[in-house]
């Protein structure tokens, strides 16, 4: 069971160059998100999505668009990087547990996105 | 939105005192809290929360109050131990929305 897979783990990208950070989960959680954590900040939420289809802006969403065209795979596009975007980046599946009445975020183990 | 504030942010302790990480909330309509806890270079994890129709949690040696009237909830960890050196995260969301807000984090780093 792989849980939450982040690919890459580092990348280096020069202003104006675009990329796409892959998410994938094999828990066929519904809920899918993006977080950002930067120093003194603690985690933003980005984008996130409810399910395959269905996708909606967080607290943080300027420079980045995502899809979700399957349940298992959620990617995150930086369409023309900012040395501002230079930050970790964590994506987390979470489902809901009824009757128990909690839900729980799975985080995959981040991308470190260094933008010059 | 929702706005979480959480304090201190760094936080050192003597190994086998007790820790105590304090969070603010804004929206009346939160109902869930959980507290993540991220060791150096992970991911979070989850470790404990706590639903708003319920005061106190315990998990060993680990426990979260909520005070539903002030709008706050607080992590305690007993008995520390080197392993709890670490930042926590708290946050909180409307418990079916799934959308955490995070606090900004607390170091806690636990002294020999």
């Amino acid at each position: 069971n792989a849980g939450v897979t982040q690919t890459p783990k580092f990348q280096v990208l020069k202003t104006g160059q675009s990329m796409t950070l892959q998410c994938a989960q094999d828990m066929n959680h519904e809920y899918m998100s993006w977080y950002r954590q930067d120093p003194g900040m603690g985690l933003r939420l980005i984008h996130y999505s409810v399910g395959a289809g269905i996708t909606d802006q967080g607290e943080v969403p300027n420079g980045y668009n995502v899809s979700r065209s399957t349940t298992e795979d959620f990617p995150l596009r930086l369409l023309s990087a900012a040395p501002s975007q230079t930050s970790v980046y964590f994506c987390a599946s979470s489902y809901l547990v009824l009757g128990r009445e909690r839900t729980e975020a799975f985080f995959g183990q981040g991308t470190r996105l260094t933008v010059v | 939105g929702e706005n979480v504030e959480q304090h201190p942010s760094t936080l050192s302790v003597q190994e086998g005192d007790s820790a105590v990480i304090k969070c603010t909330y804004s929206d009346s309509a939160s109902n869930y809290f959980p507290w993540y806890k991220q060791e150096l270079g992970k991911r979070p994890q989850l470790i404990i929360d706590i639903r708003s129709n319920v005061g106190e949690k315990k998990d060993q040696r680990i426990a979260v109050t909520l005070n539903k009237t002030a709008k706050h909830f607080s992590l305690h960890i007993t008995e520390t131990q080197p392993e709890d050196s670490a930042v926590y995260f708290c946050a909180a969301s409307n418990f079916g929305n799934e959308k955490l807000t995070f606090g900004t984090g607390t170091r806690l780093t636990i002294i020999p």
